[in-house]
């Protein structure tokens, strides 16, 4: 039973471009929402938590539907440095569940 | 900015033999927790730890592994006898809790040979 699940990627972009990550969870119970990012052989680091109204950090939009348990992660303008793989992650009490990951890569 | 720590930062061992991974979390932090990540795969929930107990654990974590927390800064995790299938990168976490936040460190890279 998958938990969490992701748009399998990878997503390749030129810079500049919109890109929208997508993520399903299956259990109603789940509390808070979070999308990190991990770098290549590196630990994930959190990039925003995601709330009910949807929130917005710069170029980062998050989204959260708990209707239909659909939390989303839109990045305007990409940089070449917004390459690497990006986690959904739900938390129920003290819980953490992670997604597989949606790579991205952004060139030049 | 505090940060959570990890040693070794690579460990490399012979199957069969015992490893501890050693962390140090964020001091006034109350929860703590340990994952692994298969190369290439999602990051998997270990155990969390409160109160100087675990609070719940993954079917992953069996009877070959323990945590610790023996002194009250670090956080260790033992595997009793590794095998081929325990190579990962094991993350240890500790949690915020008023601001509902996990901070992970760097990490340990476990090679079983």
């Amino acid at each position: 039973r998958k938990e969490v699940e992701q748009d399998p990627g990878p997503f390749n972009v030129p810079e500049g471009a919109t890109v929208a990550f997508n993520c399903t969870y299956s259990n109603s119970a789940s509390q808070s929402f979070f999308w990190y990012r991990q770098d290549c052989r590196k630990e994930p680091k959190l990039l925003m938590s995601v709330y009910s109204s949807g929130n917005e950090d710069g170029r980062f939009t998050a989204q959260l539907n708990r209707a239909s348990q659909y939390i989303s992660l839109l990045i305007r303008d990409s940089k070449l440095s917004d390459s690497a793989t990006y986690l959904c992650v739900v938390n129920y009490g003290q819980n953490f569940v992670f997604g597989p990951g949606t790579r991205l890569s952004v060139l030049p | 900015e505090p940060e959570v720590t990890q040693t070794p930062s690579h460990q490399v061992t012979q199957m069969g033999q015992e490893v501890i991974l050693r962390c140090v979390p964020i001091s006034n932090h109350l929860y703590f927790y340990w994952y692994r990540q298969i190369l290439g795969q999602k990051v998997e929930f270990l155990v969390s730890f409160y109160n100087n107990e675990i609070s719940e654990k993954s079917e992953i974590f069996d009877d070959q592994f323990s945590v610790e927390r023996p002194d009250g800064s670090n956080f260790t995790l033992k595997i009793r006898s590794t095998k081929l299938e325990d190579s990962a990168m094991y993350f240890c976490a500790s949690f915020r809790q008023a601001y509902n936040e996990q901070f992970f460190g760097p990490g340990t890279r476990l090679t079983v040979l």
